[in-house]
């Protein structure tokens, strides 16, 4: 059974500053690697997706890496804004019976970005 | 439509009534899922639909949990005599499937219905 772990659980950080959140799994026979974002009483806002063959996706201040062999992901933020203060999930793909893809979550890491 | 709607996006209902959670998935998506969000337990897979099938329910948690969706497009899901333990957020995700098994498919997720159950 697949298992996502995020740390850290929450992350207070001044304005400015970069940083790393970590994501990690235990079955490394993934498909994608998925990080989203959330925000108080809202649904998922999908921000990098790296699929099985790549190992990084970038995107604005945003990258996120993918090493399937030691189950491991992370999602770099540069620069950070008060603006990315939010709640931020990874998900690793694997199949279903049938076969559609099934995304378990992990426990998200709770950033604040302060002024 | 341009996205994955849900709806209604906030429900509150009294113990014991059933629910119906609606989902309409982008337009020409074939992959339907259901995803729960409950405090204390992260977010959950509950079903998979592929067309109007379902291969996978392995997540629905009780027997009063069930789901149909039509004309493979729009997906309903039926809690029936509510608890207090399914107060959760209710999510649809959707994906476009050209095979079984198809790995590189990103998933869609709609807004959510927040279901709070008194």
């Amino acid at each position: 059974k697949q298992e996502v772990t995020q740390i850290p659980a929450a992350l207070s950080v001044p304005e400015g500053e970069n940083l790393v959140l970590n994501c990690s799994f235990t079955d490394s026979a993934i498909y994608n690697l998925q990080w989203f974002r959330q925000d108080p009483g809202k649904g998922l806002t999908s921000l990098l997706l790296i699929q099985s063959s790549q190992r990084e996706q970038t995107s604005g201040r945003l990258n996120a890496s993918l090493d399937k062999s030691s189950g491991r992901s992370t999602l770099y933020i540069a620069a950070s804004q008060p603006g990315d203060s939010a709640t931020y999930l990874c998900a690793a793909y694997s199949i279903l019976t049938g076969g559609g893809n099934k995304l378990t979550f992990g426990t998200g890491t709770q950033l604040k970005v302060e002024l | 439509g341009a996205g994955v709607s849900q709806s209604p996006s906030n429900k509150v209902t009294e113990k014991g009534k059933d629910v119906e959670l609606r989902c309409d998935p982008i337009s020409g998506h074939t992959a339907l899922y259901w995803y729960r969000q409950s405090l204390g337990q992260g977010l959950e897979f509950l079903i998979y639909f592929q067309g109007n099938s379902a291969p996978d329910k392995s997540g629905l948690p009780s027997d009063r949990f069930s789901a149909e969706r039509t004309g493979g497009s729009v997906s309903t899901l039926t809690i029936q005599r509510t608890q207090q333990e399914d107060s959760a957020v209710y999510l649809c995700a959707s994906s476009s499937h050209h095979f079984p098994g198809q790995r590189n498919t990103e998933a869609f997720f709609g807004q959510g219905t927040r279901l709070t159950v008194v």
